[in-house]
């Protein structure tokens, strides 16, 4: 059973656009939520993460939404760019289970010029 | 480039046999990771070890085991191989035993025939 679950599976969005991918949980001791990119051939690579004493957090065009009530969680892609196409993976893990992160489905994000 | 080096980036064998991945992390990380990403699993937490010791476990089969060397690279042995087995098979690596996996190598793409 997947702890975390992911949608949509894909998106396609202009350049320009806003990409939105959204993630819940059940586990409230969940206390790490972060999110990763990746390319094909690649590993995922940490891109933002966020804890649940804050609702939101933004780096560059990269926005995280929080609602611990609602025990959801997304990524906004603001400005989306082509380089920007790949699978996004949203995660969680609790600071009592080490590094055992459990990942969503993933969603493949496309950006067409 | 995460710093993390897996090797080999492929393999292919037959059932019932066995392999060995093997994985650098990245200078200066004591932590490692391995994870397995299928089809149909998606990306799976197998095992972490700390400095040498393993710190948690995941959805690690029996028929697979994994170590971490004084020099801080880590080996997963697959055994008894099973068509199912064929994956991704991604190491990941963090400074502390606490800190969630940061920096995921490229993989190695294990096809079982």
């Amino acid at each position: 059973q997947q702890q975390v679950k992911q949608s949509p599976q894909s998106l396609i969005v202009q350049k320009g656009g806003i990409s939105i991918i959204n993630c819940a949980y059940e586990n409230t001791a969940f206390d790490y939520f972060p999110w990763y990119q990746q390319f094909p051939g690649k590993g995922p690579a940490l891109l933002i993460a966020i804890r649940p004493d804050v609702s939101e957090k933004k780096e560059g065009r990269f926005t995280i939404s929080f609602n611990k009530s609602a025990k959801q969680f997304s990524l906004h892609i603001m400005d989306s760019q082509p380089g920007d196409s790949a699978t996004y993976f949203c995660a969680a893990s609790s600071s009592r289970s080490w590094g055992k992160l459990q990942f969503g489905a993933g969603t493949q994000v496309v950006v067409t010029p | 480039d995460s710093g993390v080096t897996q090797t080999p980036k492929h393999l292919i064998t037959a059932t019932g046999q066995r392999v060995t991945l093997r994985c650098s992390p990245r200078s200066g990380d004591l932590s490692v990771y391995w994870y397995q990403q299928s089809l149909d699993q998606g990306l799976q937490f197998l095992i972490q070890y700390y400095n040498g010791e393993e710190r948690a476990k995941g959805n690690i089969l029996e028929r697979f085991s994994a170590q971490q060397f004084p020099d801080l690279h880590s080996e997963l042995n697959l055994s008894s191989l099973e068509l199912g087995d064929s994956a991704l098979y991604f190491c990941a690596s963090s400074f502390g035993q606490g800190n969630q996996p940061q920096h995921f190598g490229d993989g190695t793409r294990l096809s079982i025939l």
